[in-house]
């Protein structure tokens, strides 16, 4: 069955230090890959995906991910946190295996970066 | 604003009741997305359509469940005889036939008594 793991339900990072949310996917083939953050009472924002190219994609409001293909992992990054990150983080794949353009989701990450 | 709007932003129903959520695409996206989600968990897919045509239904979308996209622009999500079970956010998301990245709507909470 296809997947995607977010291992930690929470993270708890220091405002100013380096953050780290973790996704892992369990899919066929070569799928594509994207960061979600999700405020209280807020809809889904789209962060960055990752489709072709370069490992290292860069998003909205400093984040970074990197997939990872042999490891089948694309986390989330930031090298200085704010407060204001703190936020619910979904990590979410489209097998492209598939036609239809569903996407597959984690849990979801709850980041909270404390001053 | 230019993004996807859902309607209403709060249901409050009894039990065996039916609603109707209405989602408002961004105008230029063709596709168009259903999720269900639940409070601790990610979304789950219902249904996609591209269009005006349902390409796509979960095997989480019972019979109760009923999703219409007439002209290709608006979709309506119909919830027939609910139960406490239905309880969640509705989301509604879009996408372009370019772009791979789905944007999402407020969502719809879904509350059954």
């Amino acid at each position: 069955a296809q997947s995607v793991a977010q291992p930690e339900d929470q993270v708890n990072v220091a405002e100013g230090n380096p953050l780290t949310v973790k996704c892992t996917y369990s899919v066929s083939g070569n799928p594509y890959l994207f960061w979600y953050v999700q405020y209280p009472n807020r809809g889904l924002q789209f962060l960055l995906k990752y489709i072709t190219g370069d490992n290292l994609v860069k998003g909205s409001y400093g984040f970074e991910a990197e997939f990872n293909k042999s490891q089948t992992s694309f986390h989330l990054k930031k090298p200085s946190a704010l407060v204001s990150d703190s936020a619910l983080y979904f990590c979410a794949v489209r097998p492209l295996i598939t036609r239809n353009y569903q996407l597959i989701w984690g849990a979801g990450t709850k980041l909270i970066i404390k001053p | 604003d230019t993004g996807v709007s859902q309607n209403p932003r709060h249901k409050i129903t009894k039990r065996g009741q039916n609603v109707t959520f209405r989602c408002d695409p961004i105008s230029e996206h063709n596709r168009l997305y259903w999720y269900r989600q639940t409070l601790g968990q990610g979304p789950e897919f219902l249904t996609y359509f591209q269009n005006e045509a349902q390409l796509e239904k979960s095997r989480l979308l019972s019979d109760r469940f009923s999703a219409e996209r007439p002209k290709g622009s608006f979709s309506t999500l119909e919830i027939q005889r609910t139960e406490q079970g239905d309880s969640a956010m509705y989301l509604c998301a879009s996408s372009s036939l370019r772009d791979n990245e789905q944007f999402f709507g407020p969502g719809t909470r879904l509350t059954v008594l």
